[in-house]
């Protein structure tokens, strides 16, 4: 049972566009959010992180967004570059159980030049 | 450079053979984890470990078993494997309880074959 969910396994982006990827979650204890990205071979490394207490954080290019009404966060990058091009995991904690993160499956994002 | 490394890259093993994964972290980190990727499904924890202690054990099969003799160290040993338990095994840690505030550091995985 997925508590972290992208629906999405890949998407494909012009260089310069805006990039979307989405996140649902199920779990309404979670209230720690993160994006990890992976190249080939290599393990996953952290992008970007947000608190319930927000629902915008942004770090240069990218901007995640949080909808707790809506279960929902989405990555914005803004433009994108044909470097972006990796997997994006979302990930989700509840303070509660803070040892453990939730992620989603994943979504492959190609950056067209 | 990840700060997080794991050997080895890849690994072929028989159902009767034992091996052990090794993971070494240079962050200074007081938690060390260990995750497995199958295809197409979401990265499951495996075994928490914070400040060497096992604290975190997400119904393993005892096939699985954890090491981890020091806060920089952690091992996983492997015997008897299925087909089924090939993946890619990620070691990460992590500063804060968690990784609330810093996110984990992933090491580059191992990638696992059982035949």
């Amino acid at each position: 049972d997925q508590q972290v969910k992208q629906n999405s396994p890949s998407l494909s982006v012009q260089e310069g566009r805006i990039s979307i990827l989405n996140c649902d979650y199920t779990n309404s204890m979670f209230d720690y959010f993160l994006w990890y990205k992976k190249y080939p071979a290599e393990g996953p490394t952290f992008l970007i992180s947000i608190s319930s207490i927000k629902d915008k954080n942004e770090d240069g290019r990218f901007t995640v967004f949080l909808n707790k009404s809506a279960k929902h966060l989405s990555l914005h990058i803004v433009p994108s570059q044909p470097g972006d091009s990796a997997v994006y995991f979302c990930a989700a904690s509840a303070r509660a159980g803070a040892n453990n993160l939730f992620f989603g499956t994943g979504t492959r994002l190609t950056v067209i030049p | 450079e990840t700060g997080v490394t794991q050997t080895p890259r890849h690994l072929v093993m028989g159902m009767t053979n034992k091996k052990s994964l090794k993971c070494e972290q240079h962050l200074g980190h007081n938690a060390m984890y260990w995750y497995k990727q199958s295809a197409k499904k979401p990265l499951e924890l495996m075994f928490v470990y914070n400040f060497k202690e096992q604290t975190e054990n997400n119904s393993v099969p005892s096939r699985f078993s954890p090491e981890c003799p020091n806060s920089s160290h952690l091992f996983l040993h492997l015997h008897t494997l299925q087909p089924e338990d090939s993946a890619l095994y990620l070691c990460a840690s992590s500063q804060d309880w968690g990784g609330l505030s810093y996110g984990y550091t992933f090491g580059s995985g191992t990638r696992l074959t059982v035949v």
